[in-house]
């Protein structure tokens, strides 16, 4: 049981370039959250998915776009990266999507923009 | 609008000393209050969360919703909780399961 996975771990792009950040979980988990993670900012949800095929903004969405794959799968695109997306990003899944319940983590993509 | 306030940064104590983490959050409904902690190298991971009214690793937080606020306090820091603490927002039926996090607080535990 792995929980959530993310690939890759590490990544540089140069800006304009686009890249996909992969994201799987094995708990059987409705929904799932793409958060970017910056100094003094904390966490801010880009893009969530409250069932499979469904997909909704969050706070900060401009430059990304999301997949629901399937239930298990969430993979986050940026398709011209700049250096504002430099960042930690981080996916989560959660059991239910209607109430706010423990979200589980995975171990994040460290992405800079050069 | 929903937001969750960390005021300090940074929060450096001496091993043994009590700690207590502020946060204060805005919220016109009936919120539920998490704590997420991130240890050095490890994943984001639940601390607590207000509904379940237990202790963890020693901490405990109450919410007071006359001074919406919801600290983590512990009585006896101790080296190991050096770590950065996230207090999270959500909503009730409806909400989609999306939290709010605030910016984040790094304790740091002196010896």
């Amino acid at each position: 049981n792995a929980g959530v996975t993310q690939t890759p771990k590490f990544q540089v792009l140069k800006t304009g370039q686009s890249m996909t950040l992969q994201c799987a979980q094995d708990m059987n988990h409705n929904s799932m959250y793409w958060y970017r993670q910056d100094p003094g900012m904390g966490l801010r949800l880009i893009y969530y998915s409250a069932s499979e095929g469904t997909t909704d903004k969050g706070e900060v969405p401009n430059g990304y776009n999301v997949s629901r794959l399937n239930k298990r799968e969430f993979s986050l695109r940026l398709e011209s990266a700049a250096p504002s997306q430099t960042s930690v990003y981080f996916c989560a899944s959660s059991e239910v999507s209607w109430a706010a319940y423990e979200q589980y983590f995975g171990p994040g993509t460290r992405l800079t923009v050069t | 609008a929903q937001r969750v306030t960390q005021p300090e940064k940074l929060l450096s104590v001496f091993k043994g000393a009590p700690v207590e983490l502020k946060c204060n959050y805005s919220y016109s409904g009936s919120p539920e209050l998490f704590w997420y902690v991130q240890y050095s190298r490890q994943r984001l991971q639940l601390l607590l969360r207000h509904i379940s009214r237990e202790s963890i690793k020693g901490f405990t937080a109450d919410l007071n919703k006359g001074e919406t606020s919801f600290h983590l306090k512990k009585p006896f820091a101790q080296e190991e909780d050096s770590a950065m603490y996230y207090c999270a927002l959500g909503g009730p039926h409806g909400n989609t399961g999306k939290l709010i996090f605030g910016q984040g607080t790094t304790l740091q535990v002196k010896p």
